[in-house]
This record gives structure tokens, sequence and C-alpha cells, in this order.
């Protein structure tokens, strides 16, 4: 019940491209966090969401908290070569805890 | 935002010595921080929970003997590989809650290896 099944593991793509990615679970959450770590880094918080539907933005990138509340998705719109990294999805443990648990975190490349 | 630096950003050790890793809230008090650990083209993996003036709190199967934790004050935590291991070569990850903003902060992360 706390594993993240997020999809795909690694994407390759050209600049100017959209990038979408999923995250799934069997357990209802009430928050869905997306992070990005670039290469011997720490993670960076990119979008937090907090309630069903809930649809977000940050620039370029766009994310959705599912209706269901066990799923959530990330779009990047017109890639650039800076996107290049991990994105990994992130839910809290259990309610009033910010223990995190991660997904298995998709690696995107970027061809210029 | 909110700044969270680890030391030393990589360290390399010799089997069966003990190393230390700091991780230190720069602008903000963070009563609480976690430790991260995060293998090769792998998740990151929490350690366990660093509480400001109280015992450490480590998850399932994390040797709370090896991995010996500090939080001494309200912007220091460190974490204490003891007797290391090529085993416990890894990327270790720390995260600081700043409980204004409730969000959480993740340092630079520090590559031990250990030969």
């Amino acid at each position: 019940g706390q594993q993240l099944n997020q999809s795909p593991q690694s994407m390759f793509i050209q600049e100017g491209e959209d990038v979408s990615m999923n995250c799934t679970s069997s357990s209802i959450f009430n928050t869905w966090l997306w992070y990005k770590q670039d290469p011997g880094e720490g993670p960076v918080l990119l979008i937090a969401l907090y309630k069903a539907g809930e649809l977000t933005s940050n620039g370029r990138l766009t994310a959705q908290f599912g209706i269901t509340r066990k799923d959530s998705f990330l779009n990047i719109s017109a890639s650039i070569p800076s996107d290049v990294g991990i994105y990994f999805c992130a839910r809290a443990l259990g309610v009033g805890t910010q223990k995190l648990v991660f997904g298995q975190g998709t690696r995107l490349t970027i061809n210029p | 935002g909110a700044v969270v630096s680890q030391h030393p950003s990589w360290v390399i050790c010799k089997s069966g010595t003990s190393v230390k890793i700091e991780c230190r809230s720069l602008d903000f008090q963070a009563t609480t921080m976690f430790w991260y650990r995060q293998f090769p083209k792998q998740s990151l993996m929490l350690m366990a929970t660093s509480n400001e003036g109280s015992k450490a709190t480590y998850e399932q199967g994390v040797e709370k003997d090896k991995f010996l934790i500090n939080h001494a004050s309200l912007t220091l935590s460190t974490l204490t590989v003891t007797s290391a291991h090529p085993e416990d070569s890894s990327f270790y990850i720390c995260s600081a809650r700043d409980r204004g903003p409730d969000t959480q902060y993740f340092g630079p992360g520090t590559r031990l290896t250990v030969l």
C-alpha cells in the first residue's frame, strides 16, 4: 500500500517536445509531491498537490492530483536542455507526518 | 527559499572506519530533519527521522547502532556511519522541515565511498 509506481522509468526526447509522466498507488493519499533531482544533487520540490482534482502549474510544468486520489501526473511542455534530470513523485507516509516515500523516478534525457 | 547544507559533499574512507555527515538548516530552525539513502539509479529511501533534543526514530531495517544520529541543535543534525563497509557506499541526503510553511527542504547530498 505504501509503494508508488512511477512511469515511465526513462524517456529520451527531442528538445521542444512535451513530456508526460505519472504516478499511481493502490492507496488513497492527501498529498502528492513532484521533485526534480539533478545529478549529484538533492531533490528540489517542483509542485505540491493537496486536493483531489487539483491542477497546478509552475512555469512549463503542470501537475494534477487524480480524482480517485490514487494517482497524479506531471507534464512538461516545450522541453529545454535544463529539464534533464530525474523526476520523482512522493507522498507522505501517513497523516500528520512529513516522512516521505518516493516513486522509482523518471529519468529524462533530451537530445538537442 | 530555505537552504539546507551538507558537509562533506563527498568522502572516501577505508572499511572499518567511521564517517560523520553534517546537515544544517542555514536560515530557519528545524525541529525535525530526515535522513535518506540513495543507491545508484535508485530512489530515495527514508532511513530515520532526527528530532531535536530527543532520540532519532529509525525505519524498519535500518540499524540504529550503525547509523548514529544526533540532533543537538535546531539547525544541525549529524549522521555517523560507524564501522563503514563497502555496502554502505551510497548517496546520503538529509532534509529539514521548516514549520513555518510546513515545507521540507533537501540538502545537496553526501556521496560516501567505502573502500
